[in-house]
């Protein structure tokens, strides 16, 4: 189970940071991808990060822009990204991915965050 | 970077019909490739994954095969619940989707 935190709206060059609270499984054990969907456009994946090390892998067009960071305290996963624009306008994701060292596909996803960047 | 191509991009079925969709990878990404059903409003679902394991629950009318560079995702007798848009992703190294088809009622 994952669940997101509320709706953000921000102006254009800010930054925006949206959590994903996971439970029902051991947070640390499992990756967690983050993936973004505009109006009416498909699936885009931002990233992942293992939560155990903290270890990050980011898609090359999020690169200098996004940051991925988790709290295993709180089983709580991160995902900041800066520099803002009507282009990142999108519902947001949070997604567990495969068992940590393992390759698989996004079994359990949060239930998506708005974000809407507007002057 | 590896770009993941559908066709096609929409699908007019009826129910009961069986349809198929592609996906092709413009390299090899062996069997690591995902098949997810997105309805409007609501996050994808995952249906398969390694090209052709299905998810456990998904029904055995829902099938993937491929590998390497190209791939197909077969829905058998079509269901009214069965009309969304289908996504593929590869999973190695970067999870990159596919652009999407959409199953549309005929």
């Amino acid at each position: 189970h994952l669940v997101q935190s509320g709706a953000e709206v921000k102006k254009p060059g800010a930054s925006v940071k949206v959590s994903c609270k996971a439970s029902g499984y051991i947070f640390t054990n499992y990756y967690i991808h983050w993936v973004r969907q505009a109006p009416g456009q498909g699936l885009e994946w931002m990233g992942w990060i293992s939560p155990n090390h903290g270890g990050t892998n980011y898609a090359q067009r999020f690169q200098d822009r996004v940051i991925m960071t988790r709290d295993t305290s709180i089983n709580t996963a991160y995902m900041e990204l800066s520099r803002l624009t009507s282009g990142d306008t999108a519902v947001y994701y949070c997604a567990r991915g495969s068992e940590l060292r393992f390759l698989g596909g996004l079994d359990v996803w949060g239930q998506g965050t708005t974000v809407t960047v507007s002057s | 970077d590896i770009q993941m191509t559908q066709s096609p991009s929409t699908l007019s079925a009826s129910v009961g019909d069986s349809v198929t969709i592609t996906c092709r990878a413009s390299q090899s990404v062996g069997s690591w490739l995902a098949w997810y059903q997105q309805k409007p409003g609501k996050a994808p679902k995952l249906l398969i994954q390694k090209a052709s394991k299905l998810e456990i629950g998904v029904p055995s009318r829902f099938s993937g095969s491929g590998s390497g560079t190209e791939f197909t995702l077969t829905i058998s007798n079509l269901q009214p619940d069965d009309f969304a848009t289908y996504y593929c992703q590869r999973y190695n190294t970067y999870w990159t989707f596919g652009q999407g088809t959409k199953v549309e009622v005929k």
